[in-house]
């Protein structure tokens, strides 16, 4: 079945610093791809995400290629701040109708 | 009210009892569903609805009871549950079920611990 491997966390940068989540999945066919970020205390909300191979998800400075190739979805921002300390999920949608979800990974930013 | 609204955001309930979340979507979804989130798993797919109907049903024990009295509101009823089954229980809607674009709308969960 359909699976999603996500680095483990948690991840602790310093504000601005360079930011990478590897995400690579299994899937037959040509699954969508997501990211989901869950601040504390709230539900997930989509992040970004990318339909067909070679697309590029992007919001609030996060960006996410879609690599068939690898078969990865790796979440890149160039400068994190503090406000994006949260939890990250990275999901497919297959033409099963079915959100298959990662573990998530926590990201802690500090000053 | 906007969004998809759960409640209680926490429960604590001992191994007899019963209790309920509920949910409640004001997005005129059709689709609703529930997740349940625990620490270094994936989140698990337990139940979805569709205009009412359930069209999933994942496994789950039978001590987890889902009801959807509309496409508006859904409810898990909770009975004699296990200290397992303490996790993070997300409600989400979306559009229809199978509609080509995977997005959720998830609620900010209910923070279950059993004793």
């Amino acid at each position: 079945g359909d699976s999603v491997t996500q680095m483990e966390g948690p991840v602790t940068l310093s504000e601005e610093a360079f930011l990478t989540i590897n995400c690579t999945y299994t899937a037959t066919g040509y699954p969508s791809l997501f990211w989901y970020v869950q601040y504390p205390g709230e539900g997930l909300q989509l992040l970004l995400k990318a339909t067909k191979a070679d697309d590029k998800g992007s919001n609030k400075g996060f960006e996410a290629t879609y690599r068939k190739e690898t078969t990865s979805f790796h979440l890149e921002k160039g400068s994190v701040q503090v406000s994006d300390s949260a939890v990250y999920f990275c999901a497919l949608w297959d033409f099963a109708s079915k959100l298959t979800f990662g573990t998530g990974t926590r990201l802690q930013v500090t000053l | 009210e906007t969004g998809v609204t759960q409640t209680p955001r926490h429960l604590v309930m001992g191994m007899t009892n019963k209790k309920s979340l509920k949910c409640e979507q004001h997005l005129g979804h059709n689709a609703m569903y529930w997740y349940k989130q625990s620490a270094k798993k994936p989140l698990e797919l337990m139940f979805v609805y569709s205009l009412e109907e359930r069209v999933e049903n994942n496994s789950v024990p039978s001590r987890f009871s889902p009801e959807c009295p509309n496409s508006s509101h859904l409810f898990l009823h909770l009975h004699t549950l296990q200290p397992e089954d303490s996790a993070l229980y997300l409600c989400a809607s979306s559009q229809e079920v199978n509609a080509n674009t995977g997005e959720l709308f998830f609620g900010e969960g209910s923070r279950l611990t059993v004793l």
